[in-house]
């Protein structure tokens, strides 16, 4: 399985402002996903980020509010653009599994004030 | 569209007891299925999948899950609940003739007594 992680791990940001999220893997990997888990609730898939190509949102995520950016097959980030509480979150990126399953970062816990 | 539901938000168990945590699931094509579990303050980890093949998967920890194709289910279930299983668990879906999106169940917190 590939091995994750994610920078920051948390934060606590004014509103208004901008946070990019970090994600790297330990392996070349096609397909990396970011979720967004809003407290107490299911993981919901922001976008699907391929290396070269733009990333392809779900409905109701907007590249102006979540820029994500995938400069090789190891690495991604995830902005986190004009906040307001309401994005306080915790943000999970995936990559896809050689066996269809998928494998997690440890997230980041975002607070928005 | 896919879709999951856990019918169940929590489950309460007393260790050592058999534990069951229920999902269905809703696909237009062949379903794969996956079970994760989450920590408090940690990130997910896999547990299980039913790819194809038999309907009844093994995966970590001790935990097993039975597809059933007919019922559309693919409850989690473990023979002895252990104190150390409680936390959130999620189902998940993924269509296979629509790539790689999961879609996920709302998750249901396990609370095993000691």
């Amino acid at each position: 399985s590939a091995v994750i992680s994610q920078k920051p791990s948390r934060d606590i940001c004014q509103r208004g402002t901008s946070l990019t999220i970090q994600c790297q893997v330990d392996s070349q990997v096609t397909m990396m996903f970011w979720y967004r888990q809003q407290p107490g609730q299911s993981l919901t898939l922001i976008a699907t980020a391929n290396q070269g190509s733009e990333a392809t949102y779900e409905s109701g995520f907007v590249i102006d509010k979540f820029p994500i950016s995938r400069p090789n097959l190891t690495f991604s980030t995830l902005t986190v653009s004009n906040m307001s509480p309401e994005d306080s979150s915790i943000y999970l990126c995936s990559v896809g599994g050689i066996l269809n399953e998928q494998f997690f970062g440890p997230g980041t816990r975002l607070t928005v004030l | 569209a896919q879709s999951v539901a856990q019918p169940e938000d929590q489950v309460n168990v007393a260790e050592g007891n058999p534990l069951t945590v229920k999902c269905t699931y809703s696909v237009s094509g062949n379903p794969y299925l996956f079970w994760y579990v989450q920590y408090p303050n940690r990130g997910l980890q896999f547990l299980l999948k039913y790819i194809t093949g038999d309907n009844l998967v093994k995966g970590s920890y001790g935990f097993e899950a039975e597809f059933n194709k007919s019922q559309t289910s693919f409850h989690l279930k473990k023979p002895s609940a252990l104190v150390s299983d409680s936390a959130l668990y999620f189902c998940a879906v993924r269509d296979a003739n629509y790539g790689q999106n999961f879609v996920f169940g709302p998750g249901t917190r396990l609370s095993v007594l000691p």
